[in-house]
């Protein structure tokens, strides 16, 4: 599976947007873009997932770079209850036993 | 959107008892579902992945005879942790997922072994 490189901490001002990159240079054509985001102690919860076209949906938006090798995902008006640690996971979309593998992710810190 | 109930959220036990995790699929059938671990400032580990009706297959190193994974129906999987000890402490996390649709997690539960 293609490994993803994040930023370890990112800080962001409260309703402004926070843009938080993932560098997936060894992604390979069947796999897809998936972004997940864990408040303390809480589970993983589910943001959005691409192909290669820019995805948008009442989260978020993910944008993805032409040649997939990176991607942002974009918090258009980030609040208080956004600081989560946020994961890019890269994985093929299709099949039963496509589990989820987490690395260290991008903890967010969004600021009043 | 989906929903993944866990139950219990937490759990305190004495050293040797054994601890059941249940974990259900509330508005969807999961054909597949997942078990992970996450110690404190770590990120979550896979443990498992089951599908309905067939046995789970674990990641390396986890023992198939110490954590007992059940997935008797398409909306529940349960997770036994058998003669916990303290070094099983840890946040147990599940999820679920039906073909080609993203999975979905639960709430995790604290499990606290004296």
């Amino acid at each position: 599976d293609a490994k993803t490189t994040q930023p370890p901490s990112m800080d962001c001002a409260e309703g402004r947007a926070a843009n938080l990159p993932c560098n997936h240079s060894t992604i390979s054509g069947n796999e897809y873009v998936y972004w997940y985001r864990q408040i303390h102690s809480q589970g993983p919860q589910y943001i959005i997932h691409g192909l290669k076209n820019n995805e948008t949906n009442e989260m978020a938006s993910l944008i993805i770079t032409e040649d997939r090798k990176s991607s942002t995902l974009i918090l258009p008006h980030a609040t208080l209850r956004d600081t989560a640690v946020y994961y890019c996971i890269v994985r093929v979309g299709a099949g039963n036993n496509n589990d989820m593998r987490f690395g260290a992710g991008t903890r967010l810190t969004v600021k009043p | 959107g989906a929903v993944v109930s866990q139950h219990p959220s937490r759990v305190i036990c004495k050293s040797g008892t054994s601890v059941k995790i249940e974990c259900r699929s509330l508005d969807f059938q999961a054909t597949t579902m997942f078990w992970y671990r996450q110690f404190p400032k770590q990120s979550l580990m896979l443990m498992a992945t089951s599908n309905e009706g067939s046995k789970a297959t674990y990641e390396q190193g986890v023992e198939k005879d110490k954590f007992l994974i059940n997935h008797a129906s398409l909306t529940l999987s349960t997770l036994t942790v058998t003669s916990a000890h303290p070094e099983d402490s840890s946040f147990y996390i599940c999820s679920a997922r039906t073909f080609n649709q993203p999975q979905h997690f639960g709430d995790g539960t604290r499990l606290s072994i004296l």
